[in-house]
């Protein structure tokens, strides 16, 4: 079945960018989505990119998708301690999430 | 604007016990699911319904039934919990189903322990 794939956990210095990055296996995927989730809550979407575009810019968010290597990834530039979530990417209409991938911002 | 409301917060069964967790959204939105969260797997679809009347199995559906009689609710029922249904769990919904850009809206989960 489809797979989405992320790695576990990434720590970065405040101040520093921070890139999490994504494979998925659905290539008929039409948009796919980065979530946000802080500790004892829900996901709440943060930004989405369409299948046709290679990149989009949001402020401080930069997602970048890479079509034919399946490839997904999210920078957080100057990366706050208010950052540290746990981030999931998401395809497949949102049916499929990735592992999430824990971010820890030290001082 | 309450969103999407997941009760209880927390809940203990012990094996065997059946029991319900309950979803409501006051958003109007026809497409609803469930999601289990367990560390390292991310999150896995339990059911969904794409309106009133209509529900359909996700990766992970034994064990579980729901059913959805009004727009609003998508109760979780287990029938017969187990130590392995020992989860996190997410309720969340959105204005269409998944073939629109429609993002999803999550409630605050519901943290099941069975003994």
């Amino acid at each position: 079945g489809e797979d989405v794939e992320q790695s576990l956990f990434l720590s970065v210095r405040e101040g520093d960018s921070s890139v999490i990055n994504c494979t998925y296996t659905d290539s008929s995927s039409t948009y796919l989505y980065w979530y946000k989730q802080e500790p004892g809550a829900g996901l709440q979407l943060l930004t989405y990119i369409f299948s046709n575009m290679d990149m989009k810019q949001d402020q401080r968010l930069t997602v970048l998708l890479n079509k034919k290597d399946k490839h997904l990834s999210l920078r957080i530039a100057d990366t706050q301690t208010g950052d540290s979530a746990i981030y999931f990417c998401a395809e497949r209409g949102q049916l499929t999430f990735g592992s999430g991938t824990q971010l820890t911002v030290l001082p | 604007n309450a969103g999407v409301t997941q009760t209880p917060k927390f809940q203990v069964l012990k094996t065997g016990q059946s029991m319900t967790l309950q979803c409501a959204q006051d958003m109007n939105h026809e497409y609803m699911s469930w999601y289990r969260q367990d560390p390292g797997m991310g999150l896995r679809l339990i059911h969904y319904s794409v309106g009133a009347g209509i529900t359909d199995q996700g990766e992970v559906p034994n064990g579980y039934n729901v059913s959805r009689s009004t727009t609003e609710d998508f109760p979780l029922r287990l029938l017969s919990a187990a130590p392995s249904q020992t989860s996190v769990y997410f309720c969340a919904s959105s204005l269409g189903g998944r073939l629109y850009n429609s993002p999803l809206h999550f409630g605050n989960g519901t943290r099941l322990t069975v003994t």
